[in-house]
């Protein structure tokens, strides 16, 4: 079974300064996809970058980037120039690439920004 | 973009009653709904993966006979907890796939059990 391992319970960044989540992930697929949410306090949740596992080119989406390492099966997620409204729980997800699959979610990361 | 409506957003019952939480997808057809639930400050816990016209696949360790799920349409699927009790009480979240679309969280049901 997939695994999804987020080792940072709590980060803190000051706001415009640029921080870093770790994630990694244990599957044996070669097809699939990876994923960061955003959580904040209304608990909706929202995608921040997706990633297939098939592209070597790292995902981008404004302020956020990912640095994707498939051999180390890493899926870090840098946020660039930090604002308060992404203070936020940031969950790290995985979903096969086969089919309606769910996602399997790690244990997320509570970013919090100082203003 | 896509859009699922989950209602009620909050609700409280009373203990051996039952609640029903929709899931509405408003702009596409969902062939597949998820149904998570989510302690505080926990993460995202799969109850169930439901298909259209199918009778949902639980997984290990949720009753079904107490967490019934219905997808009887593309745009509709529905979790009923029934014979609710205080240890029910959670955070309940849709997500809908339709394949190429990728997923769409619903803004979850919190519910209360007295």
């Amino acid at each position: 079974a997939q695994t999804v391992t987020q080792s940072q319970p709590e980060m803190s960044v000051q706001e415009a300064e640029t921080v870093t989540l770790s994630c990694t992930y244990d599957t044996s697929e070669s097809d699939y996809y990876l994923f960061w949410y955003k959580q904040p306090p209304s608990r909706q949740m929202i995608l921040v970058i997706r990633q297939e596992a098939y592209k070597q080119q790292n995902a981008t989406e404004n302020r956020f980037s990912v640095n994707f390492q498939k051999a180390a099966k890493s899926f870090s997620l840098k946020i660039s120039d930090s604002q308060l409204g992404d203070a936020a729980m940031y969950f790290c997800a995985y979903r096969s690439g086969s089919g309606n699959t769910p996602l399997v979610f790690g244990k997320g990361t509570r970013l919090s920004v100082i203003a | 973009g896509a859009v699922v409506s989950q209602h009620p957003s909050r609700v409280i019952c009373k203990s051996g009653t039952s609640v029903k939480i929709e899931c509405r997808s408003l702009d596409f057809q969902a062939t597949t709904m998820f149904w998570y639930r989510q302690f505080p400050k926990k993460s995202l816990m799969l109850m169930a993966t439901s298909n259209e016209g199918s009778k949902a696949t639980y997984e290990q360790g949720v009753e079904k006979d107490k967490f019934l799920i219905n997808h009887a349409s593309l745009t509709l699927s529905t979790l009923t907890v029934t014979s609710a009790h205080p240890e029910d009480s959670s955070f309940y979240i849709c997500s809908a796939s339709s394949g190429s679309r990728g997923y769409t969280f619903g803004s979850g049901t919190r519910l209360t059990v007295v």
